[in-house]
């Protein structure tokens, strides 16, 4: 069965970096690709930016280009969503998922994790 | 790139019908037939509900359908049910090669 383990939430202070995991099993790994989802504080659902672990081909929302990064590490089958310097603004639930192809249906969620950025 | 546009909410009774409209434009929904749905319950994460405009993925209710006319697609819930009671998005690719979300529906079942 498909999974996607997303790592424990995080409580960080404004200008801290920060990365969070998101580990994918059940399927092959580098031939899917893995978004990830904002949903603030009772707010909707922000799509990210999607990466594709097979060649790690990046594409990223305009709205959140150049604030975070997406990478990924095919030797563990991981996803990371990462951050040089935290804004209070960033505190969300992030969920990453999987992508049936490029900019089709997220058919796979992972759990969530829950960021707060808080002095 | 703007959010698609989704009415805030929509309300019915048991065994009632409901459609939640989601519009967008001619470099989104109505460029690809790529549009897809999700239901979101309280606390819990996204579930996928309707693919690619019309498809249903295994294990969703036939009560489910959806269906698209230009730049607007549409979600409808027939025989509306107490655990239909969520908050429902809509979802699209762009012609940037990115996605879009809509604004989200909150449905209450009365």
């Amino acid at each position: 069965e498909v999974q996607l383990v997303q790592s424990g939430a995080e409580v960080k202070k404004p200008g801290e970096s920060l990365k969070i995991s998101c580990k994918a099993s059940g399927y092959s790994f580098t031939n899917y690709w893995i978004g990830w989802v904002r949903q603030m504080p009772g707010r909707g659902l922000e799509w990210m930016g999607i990466i594709y672990p097979g060649d790690s081909d990046t594409r990223y929302s305009p709205s959140f280009q150049g604030q975070v990064t997406i990478s990924v590490d095919k030797s563990v089958n991981t996803a990371y969503l990462h951050w040089r310097s935290l804004k209070a603004s960033d505190s969300a639930m992030y969920y990453c998922a999987r992508h049936a192809s490029l900019g089709r249906f997220l058919d796979w969620w992972g759990q969530g994790t829950l960021v707060t950025v808080s002095s | 790139q703007s959010a698609l546009t989704q009415p805030a909410s929509v309300s019915a009774s048991p065994g009632q019908s409901i459609t939640i409209s989601c519009t967008g434009t001619s470099s989104d929904v109505g460029a690809y037939n790529y549009v897809s749905w999700y239901q979101q319950h309280p606390g819990k994460a996204p579930k996928l509900m309707i693919y690619d405009v019309t498809s249903r993925p295994s294990g969703v209710s036939n009560r489910f359908s959806g269906s698209k006319s230009g730049n607007t697609a549409s979600l409808t819930i027939s025989g509306l049910q107490a655990e239909d009671e969520a908050d429902y998005y809509c979802n699209s690719f762009t012609m940037s090669s990115t996605v879009v979300f809509g604004g989200g529906t909150k449905l209450t079942v009365l």
